[in-house]
């Protein structure tokens, strides 16, 4: 059972490119979230989907996008990487908004 | 706006020691409440959750929380902690037909040999 899979665990990344984290879950939960991780704030949700083909915005969108193609994927984008972008990302997904989130191991980016 | 305040930012006790971590929150329902914890280099991993009940809630390894209404809070305690304990942990606040939940900025603790 491996629940929330994460993709890829780290990358460097230069300013100006662009990359896709991709998360995956195997639990057939409707919600999924993203959230970036930096010291002393806490978590921040990106994005977040309530069900395959929806997406809204969370508190910190901007330079973000994000795809739910599928039930089990969400794909969280960043078109043209910015230092700022430093973080650690974190998915989550649960079966009901209100109910526990299940989270996955965290994606370290470094954008130089 | 429904908000969850963790007021310690680190916290550092004595192995061996009782552990208190505040968690207040603001909402008006009645709501849904999580405590999390993150250790070093991981994600995310659910301690205890309450929905309804017992406003005493037990939770996985030797963690508890108590729910008052009347103080908005969700503290969690431990009676004697374990150098393992270190970590930082995260109170969340959820609801009934809420599209997500919303999580406190945190406290780490540090355990003093």
């Amino acid at each position: 059972n491996a629940g929330v899979t994460q993709t890829p665990k780290f990358r460097v990344l230069k300013t100006g490119q662009s990359m896709t984290l991709l998360c995956a879950q195997d639990m057939n939960h409707e919600y999924m979230y993203w959230y970036r991780q930096d010291p002393g704030m806490g978590l921040r949700l990106i994005h977040y989907s309530v069900g395959e083909g929806t997406t809204a915005k969370g508190e910190v969108p901007d330079g973000y996008n994000v795809s739910r193609l599928k039930k089990q994927n969400f794909l969280l984008g960043l078109e043209s990487a910015a230092p700022s972008q430093t973080s650690v990302y974190f998915c989550a997904s649960t079966v009901d908004g209100g109910q526990p989130q299940h989270f996955g191991d965290g994606t370290r980016l470094s954008i130089l | 706006a429904q908000s969850v305040t963790q007021p310690d930012i680190h916290i550092t006790v004595s192995e061996g020691a009782s552990l208190e971590l505040r968690c207040n929150y603001s909402y008006g329902a009645t709501p849904y409440l999580f405590w999390y914890v993150q250790s070093p280099g991981q994600g995310l991993q659910l301690l205890l959750k309450y929905f309804s009940g017992d406003t005493l809630v037990q939770g996985i390894k030797g963690f508890e929380a108590e729910f008052k209404r009347s103080q908005s809070s969700f503290n969690l305690r431990k009676p004697s902690v374990h150098w393992s304990d270190a970590a930082e942990y995260f109170c969340a606040v959820g609801y009934s037909s809420a599209s997500k939940i919303i999580f406190g900025s945190g406290t780490r603790l540090s355990i003093r040999p």
